[in-house]
């Protein structure tokens, strides 16, 4: 099956500070893929849609200037977290479309963000 | 608007006891769905799908089927394992949507005692 990758699993870092995470399709390519955002214990939240060579398109509530999404390539999509507070701890998982008829998106392993 | 319901946790079985985690959904049209599983520490994989009324997915001894009648795509097994231990999310996602959004339900812990 189709796999995503995620990078970095896990980041600490100091509260004010900007994040990246990786998100690869490895073995397709991905006019789309999607950033979700995981509290303990709950579901998932969609924050965006990330479309290549344009703008993401962001769910309601969230900031856009705080959460920056690139989508350059067909194969990868970022996700910077720009000056990051302790109330951006978060599990960020990304999902890639796989194109198909029934818009099955294949899923990261998630990174796992703790702000200090 | 499309929404998926499912039932709450956790959930708490004996190794070898029948699983039923309940899911309803409310969608225009006809709706592709899913069964997710999120094992500790990791993102989420696809258990199973069904893409038309009628249909049954299955995967791992995990079983559900699309019941457009009932609105239903409760996920069953016979017999679990203390590996089955995860959180269960039903999703749902309309094939005509261009922007192929997910929608979760909340998730169900299921914990399997040895």
């Amino acid at each position: 099956g189709a796999v995503v990758s995620q990078h970095p699993s896990r980041v600490i870092c100091k509260s004010g500070t900007s994040v990246k995470i990786e998100c690869r399709s490895l073995d397709f390519q991905a006019t789309t893929m999607f950033w979700y955002r995981q509290f303990p214990k709950q579901s998932l939240m969609l924050m965006a849609t990330s479309n290549e060579g344009s703008k993401a398109t962001y769910e309601q509530g969230v900031e856009k200037d705080k959460f920056l999404i690139n989508h350059a390539s067909l194969t990868l999509s970022t996700l910077t977290v720009t000056s990051a507070h302790p109330e951006d701890s978060s599990f960020y998982i990304c999902s890639a479309d796989s194109g198909d008829t029934y818009n099955e998106q294949f899923f990261g392993p998630g990174t796992r963000l703790t702000v200090l | 608007g499309n929404s998926v319901t499912q039932m709450e946790g956790p959930v708490t079985l004996s190794e070898e006891a029948f699983l039923t985690i309940n899911c309803t959904y409310t969608a225009t049209g006809y709706p592709s769905l899913f069964w997710y599983v999120q094992y500790p520490g990791e993102g989420l994989q696809l258990l199973l799908k069904a893409t038309k009324a009628d249909d049954k997915g299955s995967n791992k001894g995990f079983e559900a089927t699309y019941r457009k009648e009932t609105t239903s795509f409760h996920l069953e097994k016979g017999s679990v394992q203390v590996s089955d231990s995860a959180v269960y999310f039903c999703a749902l996602s309309d094939p005509r949507s261009s922007a192929s959004k997910i929608i979760f339900g909340s998730g169900t812990r299921l914990s399997i005692r040895p």
